[in-house]
């Protein structure tokens, strides 16, 4: 079965500070690949998307993430980090090219990322 | 372009009512529907999803049923609520290979 680990609950940064939210996947082939961001009471947001191609992928917001195959890794990251970006990050794992159904998803846990002013 | 619809916003319930979310499509064609729900200090759980008009798969065991009377309709139902049924409800939507796009969700409680 698929999964996702997002390993950090809660993450607090600085305003223009680095930022990288890891996350890990296990499927069965290579799968294709989310990041969402939701604002409380909110629904979901897609900040970026691998299927496949070039394995660094830019998004919404200035945020990028990098596919690694060796380690089952799809970190989401973002040189300077703006106040309005305190959310809480979701990465999930759809189907692949062999299997279709990217949108049905397996999520992870979620990161809360709060931003220091 | 594409819009998802989803009512109401919120809804407090008392145990042992019925539920009754329901959640429209529009500017799309038999799309694949999906209905998650976000408990509290967790993540984005698979309820059910359908690929077509009455074709409803169903990822959980639990008090909850859908059904899909048309095909931009997706609705999610209980015929008696439980406590363990609060939470944020999201639906979904998606089409053969892209990304979900979500509704604003309608936030559950159950007293």
């Amino acid at each position: 079965a698929q999964s996702v680990t997002q390993p950090d609950i809660h993450i607090t940064v600085s305003e223009g500070a680095s930022l990288e939210l890891r996350c890990n996947y296990s499927y069965g082939a290579t799968p294709y690949l989310f990041w969402y961001v939701q604002s409380p009471g909110q629904g979901l947001q897609l900040l970026l998307k691998y299927f496949s191609g070039d394995t660094l992928v830019q998004g919404i917001k200035g945020f990028e993430a990098e596919f690694k195959r060796s380690q089952s890794s799809f970190n989401l990251r973002k040189p300077s980090v703006h106040w309005s970006d305190a959310a809480e990050y979701f990465c999930a794992v759809g189907g692949s090219r062999l299997t279709g159904g990217g949108n049905k998803l397996t999520f992870g846990t979620g990161t809360q990322l709060k931003v220091e002013l | 372009s594409q819009t998802i619809h989803q009512w109401p916003a919120t809804l407090v319930q008392p145990v042992g009512s019925p539920l009754s979310l329901e959640c429209t499509v529009e500017g799309t064609s038999n799309p694949n529907l999906y209905w998650y729900r976000q408990a509290a200090g967790r993540g984005l759980q698979l309820l059910f999803y359908s690929v077509g008009i009455g074709q409803i798969s169903s990822e959980v065991p639990q008090n909850l049923s859908a059904s899909r009377p048309q095909d931009r309709q997706f609705i999610l139902s209980s015929k008696k609520l439980l406590l363990s049924d609060s939470g944020f409800y999201l639906c979904a939507w998606g089409g053969w290979n892209t990304e979900a796009f979500f509704g604003q969700g309608t936030r559950l409680t159950v007293v």
